[in-house]
């Protein structure tokens, strides 16, 4: 069975300056994607980004990037630009290709505090 | 706004009870999931529904229990509830086609006294 490991339970960051989440998964699969989801204190979990693990560009949405290691297992978060609002629970998760099994197995979370 | 609504947002019953929550998926996806939030046990899976039939399932209890219905809204079931039922429960939707990502709707807020 698939695994997420997110080993900083939590992570602080100076508004504007930059924070890298770290994400760690166990597979013995090739063909899957991962996902960060961020919840804020309001409970919603939102999408963040995205990545395929065939691809190996990483992906990138505006202040929000990924470095995925697909050796090494391993999917960090990086904000840039931090913002009040980032302010949250993130999530990694992960997902199986199979159609069988597409069922999100999430990390234990970082809940991200950004001093103003 | 993710297009997921579930009700109701939040729900308070007394531990022995059925409780059934309500999820209306993104117009268009016909794949829905279950998924419970707790202090001790995280984010879980517990089912997956594809246009009306279950398609997965995860660590669900036996007292619970799920279904899709034609107009692809679906509705999970609890029942004898427990104390430790306490939790938050989501319900996501996706579009078919390998990889699409899931979308959730605000949760139901589930407690049990």
């Amino acid at each position: 069975a698939q695994t997420v490991t997110q080993s900083q339970p939590e992570m602080s960051v100076q508004e504007a300056e930059t924070v890298t989440l770290s994400c760690t998964y166990d597979t013995s699969e090739s063909d899957y994607y991962l996902f960060w989801y961020k919840q804020p204190p309001s409970r919603q979990m939102i999408l963040v980004i995205r990545q395929e693990a065939y691809k190996q560009q990483n992906a990138t949405e505006n202040r929000f990037s990924v470095n995925f290691q697909k050796a090494a297992k391993s999917f960090s978060l990086k904000i840039s630009d931090s913002q009040l609002g980032d302010a949250a629970m993130y999530f990694c998760a992960y997902r199986s290709a199979n159609q069988g099994a597409q069922k999100l197995v999430f990390g234990q979370g970082t809940r991200l505090t950004i001093n103003p | 706004d993710s297009g997921v609504t579930q009700t109701p947002k939040h729900l308070i019953t007394a531990t022995g009870q059925r409780v059934t929550l309500r999820c209306s998926p993104r117009s268009g996806d016909l794949s829905v999931y279950w998924y419970q939030q707790s202090l001790d046990q995280g984010l879980q899976f517990l089912i997956q529904y594809y246009n009306g039939e279950e398609r997965a399932k995860g660590n669900i209890l036996e007292r619970f229990s799920a279904q899709q219905f034609p107009d692809l809204h679906s509705e999970l079931n609890l029942s004898s509830l427990e104390l430790g039922d306490s939790a938050l429960y989501f319900c996501a939707s996706s579009s078919s086609g390998s990889g699409q990502p899931q979308h959730f709707g605000d949760g139901t807020r589930l407690s049990i006294l």
